[in-house]
């Protein structure tokens, strides 16, 4: 079975920077594109950034180009988000979420439960 | 970017209506296009990948279709279960993008 589990969130200060993980079992990590995708509190789901399984494509959204870095180790089954200079429209549910895919991006078909990222003074 | 256009917003139905949700791109996306299902608190749920397709697991009542710009997600009788959020997301290009969501609550 297939379980994605995130972890790093929290309480951050503007400015500040937040290193979020997700631990990833039940299949086989290097063989799939992995992405983080957030909800902002009221708001719909956005894609954020996407790597490929040999993390040879990498991919963000427009307005966390140049702040946060996506990055994966397969030795370790584990997908990470380095996020720097944040501010409090970075507020949300960050979801790690599985690809369907290898070396292209295509949907999303295992999520996990999420992990809350607060940019707040 | 392409974006991605869903209606309505919102709607109010009854268990055992049927329930049509229309998704259009900005431009052609051939039938690079996803749904999925979101409940609170729960992880979101690919229910139809690729326009049409339905994801292991998920009920046969759930239906898509479409192809260029203009999509449905139909859900043929509407279960309590279902009342939730559903979003459209396309993979045409490699800067992903989801429309705004569509809740479906009880009348």
């Amino acid at each position: 079975e297939v379980h994605l589990v995130e972890s790093g969130g929290g309480l951050v200060q503007p400015g500040r920077s937040l290193r979020l993980s997700c631990a990833a079992s039940g299949f086989r990590f290097d063989d799939f594109a992995m992405h983080w995708v957030r909800q902002a509190p009221g708001k719909g789901l956005e894609w954020v950034s996407g790597i490929t399984s040999d993390s040879g494509s990498i991919g963000y959204v427009d307005s966390v180009k140049g702040r946060f870095t996506i990055s994966r180790d397969n030795a370790k089954n584990s997908l990470y988000l380095q996020m720097n200079s944040l501010r409090a429209e970075d507020t949300a549910f960050y979801y790690c979420a599985k690809d369907m895919g290898r070396s292209s991006w295509y949907s999303f078909d295992y999520w996990g439960q999420g992990t809350l990222v607060t940019v707040s003074s | 970017d392409i974006q991605m256009t869903q209606s309505p917003s919102s709607l109010s139905a009854s268990v055992g209506d049927r329930v049509t949700i229309t998704c259009r791109a900005s431009q052609s996306i051939s039938t690079y296009l996803n749904w999925y299902q979101h409940r609170p608190g729960k992880a979101p749920k690919l229910l139809i990948y690729a326009a049409s397709s339905l994801q292991s697991g998920v009920p046969s009542r759930f239906s898509g279709s479409g192809s260029g710009t203009d999509f449905t997600l139909t859900i043929s009788s509407l279960q309590p279960e279902d009342f939730a959020t559903y979003y459209c997301q396309q993979s045409y290009t490699t800067s992903l993008t989801f429309g705004g969501g569509t809740k479906v609550e009880i009348k």
